[in-house]
């Protein structure tokens, strides 16, 4: 069973490029986020979604966009790269309802802005 | 802000030894306290979690300490081993949200053979 798979698993950009880091879940759940990680900074949550065709920011929004179309996919779009935003980006995924607390991550993206 | 403060930053035991976690937090709306493990290149994985009205939580060598008056948390974990060797990290989660977690800032654990 795949979980939550993100692609690609490295990028490497230049200033002012923009990209799309991918992300789609095969457990049918309601809830995804992308969270960016820092050393010694945790991870912070950038967008949430509750389901298709709800979005909301989180606490680090700014630079980042997103879309979600299907209960499955939930892509993550950088406009204009700054070295800021040189991270590592993690996208996971929840079930909806009592039953769910558990928030499964993907294995992680590596991007560096240059 | 909503904030979970986390210490020590780096922990290096021996195999064998008791590393103990600590995090604290703020808002008082914190329902679901969760610890993540994560290993190099991988995404973060739920290890543990509590809720407030329980004080303990003991998952084979993995305890949680709860103390909700002190708005405290800690993670043990008992005869550690060399494959304990990761990243912690501590959350913590609102009633009512759309489930997402505040983490603390981490832990890099290293259990010497």
């Amino acid at each position: 069973n795949a979980g939550v798979t993100q692609t690609p698993k490295f990028r490497i950009l230049k200033i002012g490029q923009s990209m799309t880091l991918q992300c789609t879940q095969d457990m049918n759940h309601n809830y995804m986020y992308w969270y960016r990680q820092d050393p010694g900074m945790g991870l912070k949550l950038i967008y949430y979604s509750v389901g298709a065709g709800i979005t909301d920011k989180g606490e680090v929004p700014n630079g980042y966009n997103v879309s979600r179309s299907t209960t499955e996919d939930f892509p993550l779009r950088l406009e204009l790269a700054a070295p800021s935003q040189t991270s590592v980006y993690f996208c996971a995924s929840s079930p909806a309802g009592t039953a769910g607390n558990t928030i499964y991550f993907g294995e992680g993206s590596w991007l560096t802005v240059v | 802000q909503q904030q979970v403060k986390q210490s020590p930053q780096s922990l290096i035991v021996q195999k064998g030894g008791i590393p103990i976690i600590n995090c604290a937090y703020e808002n008082t709306a914190f329902d679901y306290f969760p610890w993540y493990q994560q290993f190099p290149g991988k995404g973060p994985a739920l290890l543990i979690a509590i809720r407030p009205d329980v004080s303990e939580k003991k998952e084979g060598r993995f305890t949680i300490s709860f103390n909700k008056s002190a708005k405290q948390f800690s993670l043990h974990i008992m005869d550690s081993q060399p494959g304990d060797s990761a990243t912690y990290f501590c959350a913590a989660r609102s009633s009512g949200s759309a489930r997402q977690l505040t983490f603390g800032s981490g832990t890099q654990l290293t259990v010497l053979p």
